[in-house]
């Protein structure tokens, strides 16, 4: 069955960029779903951080727009999330998830911590 | 953005009862809801869209139901599985939002 599974580095110090990449197996990655990101932290729970279709459509959360970007490589069946200018604030467990409307499949989640 | 707030923060009970969990919008989010259970160390799952359509798989004791503004997550007959945080989220309009989460416990 379709898995999704994130991967990139745990420690990020800041000011730079996190990078994140999200495998999917066990099915193809273009089809109608959008592949998001979402992390979640004690702080501010679970939050939407932004979507991609198949095609490279993407919507960010306002909230991190000027940071954010996401990627999706179709050839390799996986996408990926770039977050730059980090801070300790970003520090959080961050999953990949597939999007109809509702989020029926996530991955394990990846924590990636923010320090110098 | 809609603001999802969720009530009780925690709650406790026993085998065997019933709970309920409140899920409010500030916004009317058209039935545009989902209900996640989410279990120490593992990713959210999804347990109820479309207000109260059960996903595939989960016990028929998890109920949903609502409208406008205000959603419940209802849950009879108790297990020992059920202790963890239960989730709302509102996908009717971006950014997405969730609830801040109903932690469970089984006594």
């Amino acid at each position: 069955q379709l898995q999704l599974q994130e991967s990139g580095p745990g420690l990020v110090k800041p000011s730079e960029t996190l990078s994140l990449t999200c495998t999917v197996s066990g099915g193809s990655i273009s089809n109608s779903y959008y592949w998001d990101w979402i992390r979640q932290s004690p702080g501010k729970g679970l939050e939407w951080v932004g979507s991609i279709s198949y095609r490279g459509a993407t919507y960010y959360n306002p909230s991190l727009t000027s940071r954010v970007t996401m990627s999706i490589d179709t050839s390799r069946n996986h996408f990926s999330l770039r977050l730059s200018a980090v801070t300790v604030a970003d520090t959080a467990l961050y999953y990949c998830a597939r999007r109809g409307h509702y989020y029926g499949l996530w991955g394990q989640g990846t924590l990636v911590t923010v320090s110098s | 953005d809609i603001r999802m707030t969720q009530s009780p923060s925690s709650l406790s009970a026993s085998v065997g009862d019933s709970v309920t969990i409140s899920c409010r919008a500030s916004q009317d989010i058209f039935s545009s809801l989902a209900w996640y259970q989410q279990k120490a160390g593992k990713a959210p799952k999804l347990l109820l869209y479309t207000t109260s359509r059960l996903e595939s798989g989960v016990p028929s004791r998890f109920s949903g139901s609502g409208s406008g503004t205000l959603y419940t997550l209802a849950i009879s007959s108790l297990q020992p599985d059920d202790s963890a945080t239960y989730y709302c989220q509102q996908y009717f309009t971006s950014p997405f939002t969730f609830g801040q989460g109903t932690k469970l416990e089984i006594k």
